[in-house]
């Protein structure tokens, strides 16, 4: 049962211009929504989260949406930067702690 | 550094041996997660402990167990290990909202 699904595997973005990470979830009890991301060889760091109760949260270049009725939420990233070449996961959650998570984006930036 | 130390970083063991993968969550976080990451896969949940007292199971072999001790680290055992069990493992803790992950413990089997 795969409640969480990032069907993207990977994507690729010049530098400069904005990248769009997409998730789709099932479970609409989910209340909370984080984006985590992840370089190699290192632990998953959390990047931004949003509420059921809001559609968008922004964070310098990050700005999370979310729309509800399509249990879809999706990261922006702009503009893009080299260093946010990395894996993203998306990871609704239940009372904001126990957290689902995708199998993950791997996202390249190109100079 | 996220405050969630895991010990040791990298391990080689042989096929049919025991490891245990050590975990201490950051200060004053009660629970501790543990997450397994094969070649290219998403994050498989393990099990749960919160305050000693195990919280919820994930996809855990029956051959992987787990416990959290009174000063709340956390020890995660892998016996009869297989080739396939070469994963990277992260333990992770939350008090609030979200988890911090440690930066995980390498297993390679051969």
């Amino acid at each position: 049962d795969q409640q969480v699904k990032q069907n993207s595997p990977s994507l690729s973005v010049q530098e400069g211009r904005i990248s769009i990470l997409n998730c789709d979830y099932t479970n609409s009890m989910f209340d909370y929504f984080l984006w985590y991301k992840k370089y190699p060889a290192e632990g998953p760091t959390f990047l931004i989260s949003i509420s059921s109760i809001k559609d968008k949260n922004e964070d310098g270049r990050f700005t999370v949406f979310l729309n509800k009725s399509a249990k879809h939420l999706s990261l922006h990233i702009v503009p893009s930067q080299p260093g946010d070449s990395a894996v993203y996961f998306c990871a609704p959650a239940r009372g904001a702690q126990k957290l689902v998570f995708g199998q993950g984006t791997r996202l390249t930036i190109n100079p | 550094d996220s405050g969630v130390t895991q010990t040791p970083k990298h391990l080689i063991t042989a096929t049919g041996q025991r490891v245990t993968l050590r975990c201490s969550p950051r200060s004053g976080d009660l629970s501790v997660y543990w997450y397994q990451q094969s070649l290219d896969q998403g994050l498989q949940f393990l099990i749960q402990y919160y305050n000693g007292e195990e919280r919820a199971k994930g996809n855990i072999l029956e051959r992987f167990s787990a416990q959290q001790f009174p000063d709340l680290h956390s020890e995660l055992n892998l016996s009869s290990l297989e080739l396939g069990d070469s994963a990277l493992y992260f333990c992770a803790s939350s008090r609030g909202v979200g988890y911090t992950f440690g930066s995980g413990t390498r297993l390679t089997v051969v």
